[in-house]
C-alpha cells in the first residue's frame, strides 16, 4: 500500500526554538495532506489541512502563526512549530490519501514525537 | 454534531475471545467509517472500513457491523490474540471524502494470554 513517511520520528528542543517536521508521500502524489496532534492516551485531533501550492486551512482553535504549514510539492508537507513551549509537546501525525487508490483510504505517517524542555 | 463517540475506553479480553468496540455518530453526512489500530509510538494503521450501503463487512478476524438507522457501528475482533493488544480508533468522514477524519476517543484493548 501507499506509504507516508515522517521525519524526524522524535525530537527534543529547548523552549523558544522552532522545530520542523516533514511529511512525505513516498509512492504517490498528494495535493492534500492532513496534520493531526495526539496527546498521550488521547485521540487524534485534526490541526490543519495542507494544500499544495496554496495556504493551509486550520481547524478552529489552532494558531496558524504557531504551527506553520508549507506544502511546497506534491510529495512534501512540512509543519513548523514556532517558538515552541512545553505545552506544545505532543505526538504529531500526518496523513494523505492516494488519489489513485479506489478505496479512499487515508494513509498515516509513523508520527513525530516532540518534547519541548 | 461532528462528534464520534466510542466505547468502551478500555477492554480486557482473554485469548480466543471476541473483542467488541462500539461507536456512534450524529452527522448523517458521514458516509465512510474506518477503524484504525495504533501501537504505542506509532501512527494509526487502517484495519477495515465500511460505507453505509452495506450492513456488515468482514476481513479475516475483523468485522464491522453498521446500523444506519441507529447511526452506530462496531468492530468485532474474533479469536482475539495478544498481538491484537493496541488502541483502536473508529472514525468518520463526510460524503465528499474530504479526508478530514473525525476520530472517536479510542479503546485500549488488552488481550490476555
Amino acid at each position: 500500500g501507499a506509504v507516508v513517511s515522517q521525519h524526524p520520528s522524535w525530537v527534543i528542543c529547548k523552549s523558544g526554538t522552532s522545530v520542523k517536521i516533514e511529511c512525505r508521500s513516498l509512492d504517490f502524489q498528494a495535493t492534500t495532506m492532513f496534520w493531526y496532534r495526539q496527546f498521550p492516551k488521547q485521540s487524534l485531533m485534526l490541526m490543519a489541512t495542507s494544500n499544495e501550492g496554496s495556504k493551509a486551512t486550520y481547524e478552529q482553535g489552532v494558531e496558524k502563526d504557531k504551527f506553520l504549514i508549507n506544502h511546497a510539492s506534491l510529495t512534501l508537507s512540512t509543519l513548523t512549530v514556532t517558538s515552541a513551549h512545553p505545552e506544545d509537546s505532543s505526538f504529531y501525525i500526518c496523513s494523505a490519501r492516494d488519489p489513485g487508490g479506489g478505496t479512499g483510504e487515508l494513509f498515516f505517517g509513523e508520527g513525530s514525537r516532540l518534547t519541548v524542555l | 454534531q461532528q462528534q464520534v463517540k466510542q466505547s468502551p475506553q478500555s477492554l480486557i479480553v482473554q485469548k480466543g475471545g471476541i473483542s467488541i468496540i462500539n461507536c456512534a455518530y450524529e452527522n448523517t453526512a458521514f458516509d465512510y467509517f474506518p477503524w484504525y489500530q495504533q501501537f504505542p509510538g506509532k501512527g494509526p494503521a487502517l484495519l477495515i472500513a465500511i460505507r453505509p450501503d452495506v450492513s456488515e463487512k468482514k476481513e479475516g478476524r475483523f468485522t464491522i457491523s453498521f446500523n444506519k438507522s441507529a447511526k452506530q457501528f462496531s468492530l468485532h475482533i474474533m479469536d482475539s490474540q495478544p498481538g491484537d493488544s493496541a488502541t483502536y480508533f473508529c472514525a468518520a468522514d463526510h460524503s465528499s471524502n474530504t479526508g478530514k477524519l473525525i476520530f472517536g476517543q479510542g479503546t485500549t484493548l488488552q488481550v490476555k494470554p
